[in-house]
C-alpha cells in the first residue's frame, strides 16, 4: 500500500503569509492526489484533485501541484478562514490513502 | 443539491454490532460508488470501505477486513455500514462519501456527510 506522508504536521502563519504543505508518497503514482481542508466538528471540504485542479468554488488562492511522489498545497496569502487542518489523499482503483494533517495555526 | 446523512451512530459495549446508514439525495445515487470514511477522536482521516455503483464489488481496509460489511440499497438510495465485533480502536465519527466522478478510480470526495460518532466502550 502506498503511505502518504505530509510535512509540517503542525504550521504556525499570519495573515498574507504564503503557506506550502508538502505530500510525499512512499512509491511514485500518477497525478491522483486530492486536498482537503477540515476545521473541527466539520466534514472535510475538497479544494483540490488531480493534483492541480482547483475544486469549483474553492478561492483561487488554493493551487496545487506535483507528480510522482512530490506534491504540494499553497496558499498564496493565508486569510483568517483558511486556519484549519488539511489533508492529502491519493486515490485510483484500488487504494485511497491519507495523509496525516497538517494543521495550520495562528502564530 | 447533493446531500449524505448517515445516522445509526452511539455507545456500544466491545464486541456488539452496530449498522450505520448513509441517506443519500441530490443526485444519481446508483451511478456512484460510495465510501466510508472515519476520524477517530483527535486523529486523521482513515479510509474505511467502499462499494461499488450495483453493489458487485466491495473493498476494505485491512483493519476492518471480515468484520465490517459495506451494503447499498439503490431503490432507497441508502447506503450501510454493518459493523460487527467492535474495537475500542474503531471509535470514530464515521462519514460517507460520494465520489467526484462516476469512473472508478477517481477516488476523492467532493461531498461527505456530517458524520455519525461511534463509541465503543465498555
Amino acid at each position: 500500500d502506498i503511505q502518504m506522508t505530509q510535512s509540517p504536521s503542525t504550521l504556525s502563519a499570519s495573515v498574507g503569509d504564503r503557506v506550502t504543505i508538502t505530500c510525499r508518497a512512499s512509491q511514485s503514482f500518477s497525478s491522483w492526489l486530492a486536498w482537503y481542508q477540515q476545521k473541527p466538528g466539520k466534514a472535510p471540504k475538497l479544494l483540490i484533485y488531480k493534483a492541480s485542479s482547483l475544486e469549483s468554488g474553492v478561492p483561487s488562492r488554493f493551487s496545487g501541484s506535483g507528480s510522482g511522489t512530490e506534491f504540494t498545497l499553497t496558499i498564496s496569502s493565508l486569510q483568517p478562514d483558511d486556519f484549519a487542518t488539511y489533508y492529502c489523499q491519493q486515490y485510483n482503483s484500488y487504494s485511497r490513502a491519507f495523509g496525516q494533517g497538517t494543521k495550520v495555526e495562528i502564530k | 443539491q447533493v446531500q449524505l446523512v448517515e445516522s445509526g451512530g452511539g455507545v456500544v459495549q466491545p464486541g456488539r454490532s452496530l449498522r450505520l446508514s448513509c441517506a443519500a439525495s441530490g443526485f444519481t445515487f446508483s451511478r456512484y460508488g460510495i465510501h466510508w470514511v472515519r476520524q477517530a477522536p483527535g486523529k486523521g482521516l482513515e479510509w474505511v470501505a467502499v462499494i461499488s455503483f450495483d453493489g458487485s464489488n466491495k473493498y476494505y481496509a485491512d483493519s476492518v477486513k471480515g468484520r465490517f460489511t459495506i451494503s447499498r440499497d439503490n431503490s432507497k438510495n441508502t447506503l450501510y455500514l454493518q459493523m460487527n465485533s467492535l474495537r475500542p480502536e474503531d471509535t470514530a465519527v464515521y462519514y460517507c462519501a460520494k465520489p467526484g466522478e462516476v469512473v472508478p478510480a477517481a477516488n476523492y470526495f467532493d461531498y461527505w456527510g456530517q458524520g455519525t460518532l461511534v463509541t465503543v466502550s465498555s
